[in-house]
């Protein structure tokens, strides 16, 4: 099994400041297969970010994601208030799939 | 549009069953592998399942390996899963995903396991 590593666990930073969230897997994620999600409470994910760089459908820009292998970022470039949740990043190439444990966002 | 919608979630006592469905809408539901994935209250999301287009491969968390089973009507467009001898850890949104092509999940039901 794959295990995630986000890193940090808790961020407090301010609207309009640039953002860098790590994500490390035990193992290469096969073909990139590496998502990042948003979460705010009582909702469910949103996916931000597939095959480790590719912005999902009505995704602004200043989400961006990058990196291979075993590590892998999402960044983004200047926070606006709406932005400020939990963000989950998950390996979907080798089963079971597995899911970071999070890193929150604050204000 | 892609759309899942997931149903089927209530208050359940420890040790009882209950079935979740997941009708799935706007493309070819028979073509793709699909997967259940649960999140406890205040917790991170976590796999659960996953099954094959055609319903023959399936496969489990260790968690729930020997009181779950994951099924699929594909006349019906519809995927499953059946939860038996429930437990309070298994109290969670449990969400319908498909994982291949665009990444789609349903907006989930929440299942608890109290008495």
């Amino acid at each position: 099994e794959i295990v995630l590593t986000q890193s940090p666990g808790t961020l407090s930073l301010s609207p309009g400041e640039r953002v860098t969230l790590s994500c490390r897997a035990s193992q290469t994620v096969t073909g990139s297969y590496l998502a990042w999600y948003q979460q705010k409470l009582g909702q469910a994910p949103r996916l931000l970010i597939s095959g480790a760089s590719s912005r999902a459908t009505g995704i602004p820009d200043r989400f961006s994601g990058s990196g291979s292998g075993t590590d892998f970022t999402l960044t983004i470039s200047r926070l606006e208030p709406e932005d400020f949740a939990v963000y989950y990043c998950q390996q979907y190439g080798s089963s079971p799939f597995t899911f970071g444990p999070g890193t929150k966002v604050d204000i | 549009e892609v759309q899942l919608v997931e149903s089927g979630g209530g208050l359940i006592q420890p040790g009882g069953s209950l079935r979740l469905s997941c009708a799935a809408s706007g493309f070819t539901f028979s073509s793709y592998w699909m997967h259940w994935v649960r999140q406890a209250p205040g917790k991170g999301p976590v796999w659960v399942s996953r099954i094959n287009s055609d319903g023959s491969i399936t496969s489990y968390a260790d968690s729930v390996t020997g009181r779950f089973t994951i099924s699929r009507d594909n006349a019906k467009n519809t995927l499953y899963l059946q939860m038996n001898s429930l437990r309070a850890e298994d109290t969670a949104v449990y969400y319908c995903v498909r994982f291949s092509g665009i990444i789609t999940w349903g907006q989930g039901t929440l299942v608890t396991v109290s008495s």
